[in-house]
């Protein structure tokens, strides 16, 4: 069974750097996107970007000047950078797995990320 | 870019049908497939249809998906309501570098 589990920071100031890592086990790390996905409190789902094992990555136009998704294939590891966060930011975020149909199969639990000052 | 526009809420009665639309703003919804989510309170969503009318195992056949090219929109039709299918639903559909989520319809069972 196919695991992700998140970890990060949850609490930054303005201007900070959000560092999320999301380790996956179980399964195959290649020949999928992984996924970060947010949700805002009381709002509805966005998405951030994706990468896959050759570290192509895609990432919303909203948040490419301040994004970076990289992957480490040695570890399993996916990481979410996220540069001068404001309280917009502030979110649960999400790493998900985009499976061969096209959907999001697997969910980490999500890491509350507050940017407050 | 495009945009997926759902309605914010809709109800109905348990043992009722519900339908939740999902309009795509540009571009042809049958050019791409449209997923649907649920999400319940405190928890991360899981997936009710996929590549527009397929169900992923274990999800009750009183979910069912379409596709309508001429309003370019996607449905999500729920049968025979029951209390538990109260939660938040969301489309998502990409392009080619893009992936788009709706903004969430609230379902409420009552």
């Amino acid at each position: 069974q196919v695991k992700l589990q998140q970890w990060g920071a949850g609490l930054l100031k303005p201007s900070e750097t959000l560092s999320l890592t999301c380790t996956v086990y179980g399964g195959s790390f290649s020949g999928y996107y992984w996924n970060w996905i947010r949700q805002a409190p009381g709002m509805g789902l966005e998405w951030i970007g994706e990468i896959n094992h050759s570290g192509n990555t895609f990432y919303n136009p909203s948040l490419k000047s301040r994004l970076t998704i990289s992957v480490d294939t040695s570890s399993n590891h996916v990481s979410l950078t996220l540069s001068s966060v404001t309280a917009a930011d502030t979110a649960i975020y999400y790493c998900a797995r985009l499976n061969y149909n096209y959907y999001f199969d697997f969910w980490g639990r999500g890491t509350l990320v507050t940017v407050s000052s | 870019n495009f945009m997926l526009t759902q309605p914010p809420s809709v109800s109905e009665s348990p043992g009722k049908t519900v339908t939740i639309s999902c309009t795509r703003s540009s571009g042809s919804i049958a050019s791409n497939y449209v997923q649907w989510y649920q999400q319940r309170p405190g928890s991360f969503p899981t997936t009710v249809i996929y590549e527009d009318y397929q169900r992923p195992s274990g999800v009750p056949d009183r979910f069912s998906g379409s596709i309508d090219s001429s309003s370019n929109s996607a449905s999500l039709t729920i049968s025979e309501l029951k209390t538990e299918d109260e939660a938040d639903y969301y489309c998502q559909s990409y392009d080619a570098t893009n992936r788009v989520f709706g903004g969430g319809t609230k379902l409420t069972v009552l």
